[in-house]
């Protein structure tokens, strides 16, 4: 079946623009979590939902990082006066359920300029 | 934010040869996983011990979770070039939580 997909897969912007970036978590899962990964280092973790809600947004640096998942499903990741220092792969993962495995997607790599 | 202290950072072996690296924290965890990262990918889970003193193993690759909660090691037997990667370590407090993730070993096997 199909994994855990992002997009887009690479992205550009100039500082201080706005960017979206989404994920397709596997069909049925029903947690999903973002996490940063800065070039040499491991991922950080920003923020996860269980359904609907965020169960613990205390990773997101800043009141810049927002993330919603209106429907339960697929989930946004934004970012608001981008920074360089927010130049990073922002990878997504889900599972099926609290206790199970978290799957990783491949990754948004973005480049703020 | 909080890292795993990974080590080595990196190791360049010969096919063939056995590998082995380790994750240390300070404070206890209560789920310890071993990931895989290729380049232009997300982890890969290789293996997951959730009971202190756990030996697992996964093929060619045996991982322990350490008596403290507070360390995990990654053994490979007899390398081969698919090995070729980035190995992560995390810890998981409770489950559903974040992971918090080591710096990774890069490991680079010669033919």
């Amino acid at each position: 079946g199909a994994g855990v997909s992002q997009t887009p897969s690479n992205k550009v912007t100039e500082k201080g623009k706005y960017v979206e970036l989404r994920c397709d978590p596997i069909s049925g899962h029903t947690a999903l979590y973002w996490y940063r990964q800065s070039l040499g280092q491991g991922p950080e973790f920003l923020i996860y939902f269980q359904g609907t809600g965020a169960a613990d947004d205390s990773g997101l640096p800043n009141d810049r990082f927002f993330a919603v998942r209106p429907e339960g499903s697929v989930s946004t990741l934004k970012i608001q006066r981008t920074e360089r220092g927010d130049s990073a792969v922002y990878l997504c993962a889900s599972s099926s359920g609290l206790a199970e495995t978290q799957y990783f997607g491949p990754g948004t790599r973005l480049l703020v300029l | 934010g909080q890292q795993l202290n990974q080590s080595p950072q990196s190791m360049f072996i010969q096919e063939g040869e056995d590998v082995s690296m380790n994750c240390t924290s300070s404070s206890i965890f209560n789920t310890w996983l071993w990931y895989k990262q290729d380049p232009g990918e997300g982890p890969v889970l290789l293996i997951a011990l959730y009971k202190a003193g756990e030996l697992t193993s996964n093929g060619r690759l045996t991982a322990q979770f350490g008596i403290t909660r507070k360390d995990s090691f990654l053994n490979i037997s007899a390398s081969i070039p698919s090995d070729v990667g980035i190995y992560f370590c995390a810890g998981q407090y409770n489950a559903g939580n974040m992971l918090t993730f080591g710096g990774g070993t890069r490991l680079m096997v010669k033919p």
